[in-house]
């Protein structure tokens, strides 16, 4: 089954600095990636999203990035805010001819932006 | 239009013991999900269900069940509560390819 892996588990960055966290992938039939933002004591909420179709796709300050051929995508996070901090989860659906939607999560990178 | 509701917010459960974790939905969502979330780890899917009727076991399906009798109502047992199901559950629907959660519970088994 699908596998995902998620870098750094934390990350400090001055307020205004880029924030980028990485994940690899497992199987290369994983067609959706998602992105989730969690705050403190709060549930998940999805930030961005990307397609197997698209190599990058941008919304104001955060974009991500899809290699499909190294089976990684990127979060980039620029101009960073106080308000950024949270705990931030990739995710990667399972291909297949069975359209379940699951979502194999990885495990989660704290950012913390210090102003 | 709720969303997705999940009740209770928070439980305390003796080890042995068991309970229902509630989640609803209004949207008429076909897809749902069951995750737990573990302190300063990812989500992990204990069940899901495709519709009415439809349920399969996700990554970590020991130690629960669930039934889908309605589109609305996709509720989750613990039966013999142990310590190691201690942890924050979060149910989702998904509306095209997003999964949207629902606000979890928060359960301890002591």
């Amino acid at each position: 089954g699908e596998n995902v892996e998620q870098h750094p588990s934390t990350l400090s960055v001055q307020e205004g600095d880029s924030a980028v966290i990485k994940c690899t992938y497992s199987d290369s039939a994983s067609n959706y990636f998602p992105w989730y933002k969690q705050e403190l004591g709060k549930r998940p909420q999805l930030i961005i999203d990307i397609r197997s179709n698209v190599g990058e796709k941008k919304d104001q300050r955060i974009a991500v990035t899809l290699n499909k051929t190294a089976k990684h995508f990127s979060l980039h996070i620029t101009e960073t805010q106080p308000e950024d901090s949270a705990v931030y989860f990739c995710a990667a659906r399972e291909g297949g001819s069975s359209n379940t939607g699951k979502l194999i999560f990885g495990q989660g990178t704290t950012l913390q932006v210090k102003p | 239009n709720a969303g997705v509701t999940q009740t209770p917010k928070f439980r305390i459960l003796k080890i042995g013991q068991s309970m229902t974790l509630q989640c609803a939905q209004d949207m008429n969502h076909n897809y749902m999900y069951w995750y737990r979330q573990d302190p300063g780890m990812g989500l992990k899917l204990i069940y899901y269900s495709v519709g009415a009727g439809i349920t399969d076991k996700g990554e970590v399906p020991n130690g629960y069940n669930v039934s889908r009798s309605t589109t609305e109502d996709f509720p989750l047992r613990l039966e013999l509560a142990a310590p190691s199901q201690t942890s924050v559950y979060f149910c989702a629907t998904l509306s095209t390819d997003t999964q949207y959660f629902g606000p979890g519970t928060r359960l301890t088994v002591l």
